[in-house]
């Protein structure tokens, strides 16, 4: 079983909805993670969290509202879903105590029409 | 600045042949750590190797080694012995010490047969 799952894999949905994406995590880490991929533009930091009651703001959060609901899970909700929100969207988590590497979720491809 | 830049938009190498993926990164903090990912057409993020900013070594994991110049601050990764599975598109990362992560915009390598 995978340790970093993501739900759903896909999803079309129209301008102006509001949606939530999904992350569990099976690693028993405290560190978790949203980013979006576009092309042309790598991954960019949405919010991240260190641990139940601690949320940030990364690079790009406009638009863009977390919760951990958790330690094994962090949603990602856009409250007004726009077509620019179009984009691969990944879960990461990461261990305090080893910070050699983050972990990533399968990914969420949204469609805003 | 560009915390991570990646020169290389697109990279082809003969299968058996060894390649290298230019990284450079921008950091003033003292502890940081370098990494990078593979992302085959399927979609997923795979971690590859890390090297930390006090590592006296070059890391190595099998096939992939992280040719690390401190001084001119770069983090390239050397690939050898190219497979056709190798295809794919490598992200290079940095975590700085407050444990954000920030990405490049990758480059495709296509092993040639």
């Amino acid at each position: 079983d995978a340790d970093v799952t993501q739900t759903p894999r896909n999803r079309i949905t129209k301008t102006g909805k509001r949606i939530m994406l999904e992350c569990s995590q099976t690693k028993g880490h405290d560190r978790m993670y949203w980013y979006r991929q576009d092309p042309g533009l790598g991954l960019r930091l949405i919010y991240y969290s260190f641990d139940v009651k601690d949320i940030n703001k990364g690079e790009i959060s406009d638009g863009y509202s977390v919760s951990r609901q958790a330690q094994a899970k962090f949603s990602l909700s856009l409250e007004s879903a726009i077509p620019n929100q179009t984009a691969l969207y990944f879960c990461a988590t990461s261990d305090t105590n080893n910070q050699e590497t983050q972990y990533f979720g399968p990914g969420t491809r949204l469609l805003v029409l | 600045a560009q915390k991570i830049t990646q020169t290389q938009p697109g990279m082809f190498v003969q299968e058996k042949e060894a390649v290298t993926l230019d990284c450079t990164y921008d950091t003033s903090d003292p502890s940081y750590g370098l990494f990078w990912y593979k992302q085959p057409s399927s979609g997923e993020m795979i971690f590859l190797i890390y090297q930390g900013s006090y590592d006296q070594q070059n890391a190595t994991e099998g096939r992939y080694s992280l040719n690390f110049q401190k001084a001119r601050k770069s983090a390239n990764l050397v690939i050898s012995a190219s497979q056709l599975g190798d295809s794919a598109m490598y992200f290079c990362a940095m975590r700085e010490d407050i444990n954000q992560f920030y990405f490049g915009t990758g480059t495709s390598l296509t092993v040639i047969p």
